[in-house]
C-alpha cells in the first residue's frame, strides 16, 4: 500500500474535465509538504507535470491544473484530450521513518 | 538542456552482481541531489534513495536501506546503482531522477530494464 492513496482508474470523453485525488496524512500532505505530480505515457519515462501543488513547468498546457488542502491534493485536467490518456502520480514528503519522498499508487486515466 | 543517460538494458542471473548508471549534463551535477525510482512491471513509482555529489550524502527509503548502494563520480557527471547479489524480484525498469530540491524529482531519465531470471 502506498503512502499516498490514489483512485486505480478515472476516465473522461474528450472535452470533459477529470480530478484525480491523492490522499495523504498528518506526516506527509497534512505536515505541509508539497505535493507534485507527473505524467507516464505508455511505454516512457516519467514526466513533471505540476510542482508545489500548483505550479506549471513551462511546455504544460494550463488545462493542467493541481490544488492542495488538509491532507490532500488533487489534479484536474479540463479540456480533456486523447494524448493525455497516461498513468499520473502524486508525490510528496513523509517526515516518518526518517523521512523520505513518496509517491501515491498511481491512476490510470482513459480518455473513452 | 538538462539530460539524464541510462546505460542500457540487462540480463542477469539470481546472485550476479550489477551496477548502472546515469551520466547527467546541462547542469551542475555537484549542485543537485540525483535518486533513483523502481518501477516494477505493471506497477507504481517507488523512490529508492538519492545522493548528493558534491559531499557524497547519501539517504535510502527504508524499503531498500541495505539492498542496493547508491554512488556518485563527480568527474565524470555520472550516478550509479548497485547490487551486490540480484534476486528474481529485482526485475523492473529503474529511472535516475535530478532532484529540484531534495525532496522534489524534476528531470527524468529514460530508464534502464533489469531482468533477471535463471
Amino acid at each position: 500500500q502506498s503512502v499516498l492513496t490514489q483512485p486505480p482508474s478515472v476516465s473522461g470523453a474528450p472535452g470533459q474535465r477529470v480530478t484525480i485525488s491523492c490522499t495523504g496524512s498528518s506526516s506527509n500532505i497534512g505536515a505541509g509538504y508539497d505535493v507534485h505530480w507527473y505524467q507516464q505515457l505508455p511505454g516512457t519515462a516519467p514526466k513533471l507535470l505540476i510542482y508545489g501543488n500548483i505550479n506549471r513547468p513551462s511546455g504544460v498546457p494550463d488545462r493542467f491544473s493541481g490544488s492542495k488542502s488538509d491532507t490532500s491534493a488533487s489534479l484536474a485536467i479540463t479540456g480533456l484530450q486523447a494524448e493525455d490518456e497516461a498513468d499520473y502520480y502524486c508525490q510528496s514528503y513523509d517526515n516518518s521513518l526518517r523521512g523520505h519522498v513518496v509517491f501515491g499508487g498511481g491512476t490510470k486515466l482513459t480518455v473513452l | 538542456e538538462v539530460e539524464l543517460v541510462q546505460s542500457g538494458a540487462e540480463v542477469k542471473k539470481p546472485g550476479e552482481s550489477l551496477k548502472i548508471s546515469c551520466k547527467v549534463s546541462g547542469y551542475s551535477f555537484t549542485n543537485h541531489w540525483i535518486g533513483w525510482v523502481r518501477q516494477m512491471p505493471g506497477k507504481g513509482l517507488e523512490w529508492m534513495g538519492i545522493i548528493y555529489p558534491r559531499d557524497s550524502d547519501t539517504r535510502y527509503s527504508p524499503s531498500f536501506q541495505g539492498q542496493v548502494t547508491i554512488s556518485a563520480d563527480k568527474s565524470i557527471s555520472t550516478a550509479y546503482l548497485q547490487w551486490s547479489s540480484l534476486k528474481a524480484s529485482d526485475t523492473a525498469m529503474y529511472y535516475c531522477v535530478r532532484h529540484a530540491t531534495v525532496v522534489t524529482p524534476d528531470y527524468w531519465g529514460q530508464g534502464t530494464l533489469v531482468t533477471v531470471s535463471s
